[in-house]
Parts: structure tokens; sequence; C-alpha cells
């Protein structure tokens, strides 16, 4: 059973606008979650996180945004730049100590078009 | 060298070898982790390493094989693969749990392809 479900494998968006990324989970006792950007033949690297006691969290160009109440997060970057075009991996971890755990979604492909 | 390094970036292997893979980290981690990727499959966690002792076993099977010398090292053994088990091998580093610092940093991985 797939806990974090990123739904669009794929995305493409114009240079200089808004890109949205989307991800959904199932498990309520998620409280820590994670977003991470993976170019080819490297490993994922990491972007931004939030706890879930907060509902937004900004660094920079990017932007998560958490809906408790609808399982709910989601990545924006902006303005986006052609060194944007990556997949990104929503993530989600249960932060009591002895579960070191981070579930993964399968990725959205981002492209960027110049 | 900084950040964390895995060795080799890509191995093909026959069913009957035996080989290891090695992961470093420069970050002053206290917690080390295997993961697998497979094509169209989320990440899957593998083995999870805390101040050396592993913390989990995600259900692997018994021909892989996670050595931690150090907070530092990480191997990941391997023996009888089967073909299915060719796939992306990552390795992460963290902060112990009980910090509070959840990030977890990845090296680039083993290309890893079992004929």
């Amino acid at each position: 059973d797939q806990q974090v479900k990123q739904n669009s494998p794929s995305l493409s968006v114009q240079e200089g606008r808004i890109s949205i990324l989307n991800c959904d989970y199932t498990n309520s006792m998620f409280d820590y979650f994670l977003w991470y950007k993976k170019y080819p033949a490297e490993g994922p690297t990491f972007l931004i996180s939030i706890s879930s006691i907060k509902d937004k969290n900004e660094d920079g160009r990017f932007t998560v945004f958490l809906n408790k109440s609808a399982k709910h997060l989601s990545l924006h970057i902006v303005p986006s730049q052609p060194g944007d075009s990556a997949v990104y991996f929503c993530a989600a971890f249960i932060s009591n100590f002895g579960n070191e755990k981070l579930t993964f979604g399968t990725g959205t492909r981002l492209t960027i078009i110049p | 060298e900084t950040g964390v390094t895995q060795t080799p970036r890509h191995l093909v292997m026959g069913m009957t070898n035996k080989k290891s893979l090695k992961c470093e980290q420069h970050l002053g981690h206290n917690a080390m982790y295997w993961y697998k990727q497979s094509a169209k499959k989320p990440l899957e966690l593998m083995f999870v390493y805390n101040f050396k002792e592993q913390t989990e076993n995600n259900s692997v099977p018994s021909r892989f094989s996670p050595e931690c010398p150090n907070s530092s090292h990480l191997f990941l053994h391997l023996h009888t693969l089967q073909p299915e088990d060719s796939a992306l091998y990552l390795c992460a580093s963290s902060q112990d749990v009980a910090s509070g610092r959840y990030e977890q940093y990845f090296g680039p991985g083993t290309r890893l392809t079992v004929t």
C-alpha cells in the first residue's frame, strides 16, 4: 500500500512561471515532510522540509504548503528556471524515536521549457 | 571529499559472484541508510544504522548483508543475487534521530546489474 503518492508522473512548465508539485499521504502519523530533487546519475538532494505544526515553509524560490486535514502537501517553485528540470520526490516521516523510516513517493518529473 | 560518496558507481555481476558496495559520509552524521530504487518504484528502505547499531532491517533477503564498522562507513555485501536485484542502490546519512534533524543526505548511488 502506497502511503505517499505523487499522482502526476510528469509536469511541464514555462520558464519564469510557477511550478506546483503535489503529494498526498494516507498515514496520519506522519508529522514531518521533505522534498527532494534528483538529477539523472545523481542521488536525491534535500530541498526543503516542513513539520506538521506548520502549514507553510519558505526558502528562496521554494515554498512547501501542508494541509493536514486533506493530507496533502505541495511544493511551489517560483519563478521556475531551466535548472529546476529534475525528478522531485516527496517523503514523509514519523518523528517518534526509534522509527527512522522516510517513506517516499514515486516522483514527478518536472520539465522547464525555456 | 565532501558529502556522501559511494563506490563503485556501476557494477555488473553474475549470480554466483560476491561483491561489496561501499559508502562513506563526511558530514559527521551518526545514522546511515541503504535504499534500493527499482524502475518506476519509490525508494525502498533496506537497512538503518544508528550509532553503528542496526536499527532496521526492512525484510531484506539474506543475500544482502550490511556492515557498519563506524559512523562514517557503510558497506553492503552482495552474494548469489538474482536478476531482479538489478537496481540503483543509494546510501544516505543523517544526524541521529534524537537530534530532531530528519533530513537525509544521499550519495550518487551504485547502478547494479545482475546477469
